[in-house]
């Protein structure tokens, strides 16, 4: 089984700050590694799939990179709808990581 | 636009069989380009993947949970369901109905439907 570990679990940060959360695969998955977004009493959002490819009307503002067992997402400049939960999701066995709590 | 809802009890008894049913609107469940999916999230944790049914109503699980889960499909309703048996309290969620592409991308989820496990 894949098990995918998100780094950090919780962050503080300030709007218009830029922030990188980390996502490991405990295997290669090569691009197979999709990033969703959740607020609270909501669904998950979709935001990047494969790796770094930007889901429709998903602002610039985020993106992914990596590949094999090491993956980001970087939000370049906070806005204050993005304070959030994010989580990385592997597409081999469809394990998520454990979510990194963004916030203010 | 594709809309998903899940329906269902929202308390099942400990050891008994909760069933959940997602109606799919805006698009079609026969379609070979893609999965319908069931995710769960307990109170205040992550999420788990629970299992897929494909439109030809072949299924693929979670071994976690495989042997207490069965999935279908009903094209002729365009929805699909879930019946986990056995519950125990571990298994009180938030339970969503998603459709997930060929590459295992869920694109589009339902709203959720809560479900506590409770006598």
């Amino acid at each position: 089984d894949i098990q995918m570990t998100q780094s950090p679990s919780s962050l503080s940060a300030s709007v218009g700050d830029k922030i990188t959360i980390t996502c490991r695969a405990s295997q290669s998955i090569s691009n197979s590694l999709n990033w969703y977004q959740q607020k609270p009493g909501q669904a998950p959002k979709l935001l990047i799939y494969a790796a770094f490819n930007l889901q429709s009307g998903v602002p610039s503002r985020f993106s992914g990179s990596g590949s094999g067992t090491h993956f980001t997402l970087t939000i370049s400049s906070l806005q204050p709808e993005d304070f959030a939960t994010y989580y990385c999701h592997q597409g081999y066995s469809s394990s998520f990581g454990g979510g990194t709590k963004v916030e203010i | 636009q594709v809309q998903l809802q899940e329906s269902g009890p929202g308390v099942v008894k400990p050891s008994e069989t909760l069933s959940l049913t997602c109606n799919v609107s805006g698009g079609s469940v026969y379609s070979n380009s893609h999965y319908w999916s069931w995710i769960r999230q307990p109170p205040g944790k992550g999420l788990e993947w629970i299992g897929y049914v494909y439109y030809s109503g072949s299924t693929n699980s979670n071994p976690s949970l495989k042997s207490r889960v069965t999935m279908s499909i009903d094209t002729s309703k365009n929805q699909f369901s879930l019946m986990l048996r056995s519950v125990t309290a571990a298994d009180t969620a938030m339970y969503y109905c998603a459709r997930q592409d060929l590459s295992s991308v869920f694109d589009y989820w339902g709203q959720g439907a809560l479900v506590a496990v409770s006598s």
